[in-house]
């Protein structure tokens, strides 16, 4: 059971570039969500999905597009990287009780 | 506006020694209440949950937390610590399904 599964680890843009953070769950859960970790701030929502098809903005969405395709996977795109963006993040996967997350993406934008 | 805090940024304990980290909330009701931890370069472990029932509630590696809703606080607890537990410690709350996470305390264990 792999659980919750993103992809690249790590990842250097130059500013103005786009890429797709990847993340992918196994467990047939419908809500899944993108955070962002930075020192002092603890973990930001950036989009969350409650189901294939329904996605919605959270805490600091700007700069960040993310669809719902398919229950299993939920991409998170950066159109044109800012230094701003360079951060931890991590995809969550949730059923009815507890949250899982991913091992994270280390981005730095320069 | 809801919110979640951890008045603690770091706290620094001696192995063997107790430890306490608090974690207040401001919600309208009750929301359920995690504690997760993540080791340097790693992702987020859960240690507990609280949903409802007993208020103090047990979770993995020895920790444990108790709900007080008089105070709206859900603090972790572990009565000795190990040098693996040098790590650093969010609480985490949700009225839905939209996790609201505290800043996070770092926790060093010196020998």
């Amino acid at each position: 059971n792999a659980g919750v599964t993103q992809t690249p680890k790590f990842q250097v843009l130059k500013t103005g570039q786009s890429m797709t953070l990847q993340c992918a769950q196994d467990m047939n859960h419908e809500y899944m969500s993108w955070y962002r970790q930075d020192p002092g701030m603890g973990l930001r929502l950036i989009h969350y999905s409650v189901g294939a098809g329904i996605t919605d903005q959270g805490e600091v969405p700007n700069g960040y597009n993310v669809s719902r395709s398919t229950t299993e996977d939920f991409p998170l795109r950066l159109l044109s990287a800012a230094p701003s963006q360079t951060s931890v993040y991590f995809c969550a996967s949730r059923g009815n009780s507890e949250a899982f997350f991913g091992q994270g993406t280390r981005l730095t934008v320069v | 506006a809801q919110s979640v805090t951890q008045p603690d940024i770091h706290i620094t304990v001696s192995e063997g020694a107790s430890l306490e980290l608090r974690c207040n909330y401001s919600y309208g009701a009750t929301p359920y209440l995690f504690w997760y931890v993540q080791s340097p370069g790693q992702g987020l472990q859960l240690l507990l949950k609280y949903f409802s029932g007993d208020t103090l509630v047990q979770g993995i590696k020895g920790f444990e937390a108790e709900f007080k809703r008089s105070q709206s606080s859900f603090n972790l607890r572990k009565p000795s610590v190990h040098w693996s537990d040098a790590a650093e410690y969010f609480c985490a709350v949700t009225p839905d399904y939209k996790l609201s996470f505290g800043a996070g305390t770092t926790v060093t264990v010196r020998a």
